[in-house]
């Protein structure tokens, strides 16, 4: 089983709609989690970090289920500057790494 | 804003050559990291950096690949005897924290012919 893993897409939507992606991992001792967001050819910036308790960020809501390993992104009001690959990020407890997913294309189409 | 750079942008070199790529982390934090993106596939984990020494390195960080930290600011990663399957986005990054926020840099494309 990958260490993270992520439905690749892409997930084409028209402007407006809200789309979710998913991402599980498999080590259960993992603490941290992330979602990053890489245009094509750019480096990855932080999009948000996700707590136990689910946070949301404006049109962007994030949620763990530490119990079924999985964590989850929400984007609201889908904009066409949102169109970018998203990347789920595992921080490795046991070792100073941070793991990414392969990514989840993303299309918003006006 | 305090940001991560990193020199060159972009590198093209023979292959069997040997490559330094270069980053300046930001100033404050105190782990540092490489990975590595080929075109199209995904960010892949390379080497973790702290108190002047690996703490983590993956498979693909063999016997070719080293890092250093010469001077207490820059952040190197060199490759030895380059190989065509090198060629790749290096990205180097910062933390202030373990399994804290990432800070990238925007990256050394590589290209071995």
């Amino acid at each position: 089983r990958k260490e993270v893993e992520q439905d690749p897409g892409p997930f084409n939507v028209p402007e407006g709609a809200t789309v979710a992606f998913n991402c599980t991992y498999s080590n259960s001792a993992s603490q941290s989690f992330f979602w990053y967001r890489q245009d094509c050819r750019k480096e990855p910036k932080l999009l948000m970090s996700v707590y136990s308790s689910g946070n949301e960020d404006g049109r962007f809501t994030a949620q763990l289920n530490r119990a079924s390993q999985y964590i989850s992104l929400l984007i609201r009001d889908s904009k066409l500057s949102d169109s970018a690959t998203y990347l789920c990020v595992v921080f490795m407890d046991s070792s100073y790494k941070l793991i990414f997913g392969s990514g989840t294309r993303l299309l918003v189409r006006p | 804003e305090p940001e991560v750079t990193q020199t060159p942008s972009h590198q093209v070199t023979q292959m069997g050559q040997e490559v330094i790529l270069r980053c300046v982390p930001i100033s404050n934090h105190l782990y540092f990291y490489w990975y590595r993106q080929i075109l199209g596939q995904k960010v892949e984990f390379l080497v973790s950096f702290y108190n002047n020494e690996i703490s983590e390195k993956s498979e693909i960080f063999d016997d070719q690949f080293s890092v250093e930290r010469p001077d207490g600011s820059n952040f190197t990663l060199k490759i030895r005897s380059t190989k065509l399957e090198d060629s790749a986005m290096y990205f180097c990054a910062s933390s202030e924290i373990a399994g804290g926020e990432l800070f990238f840099g925007e990256g050394s494309r590589l290209t071995v012919l």
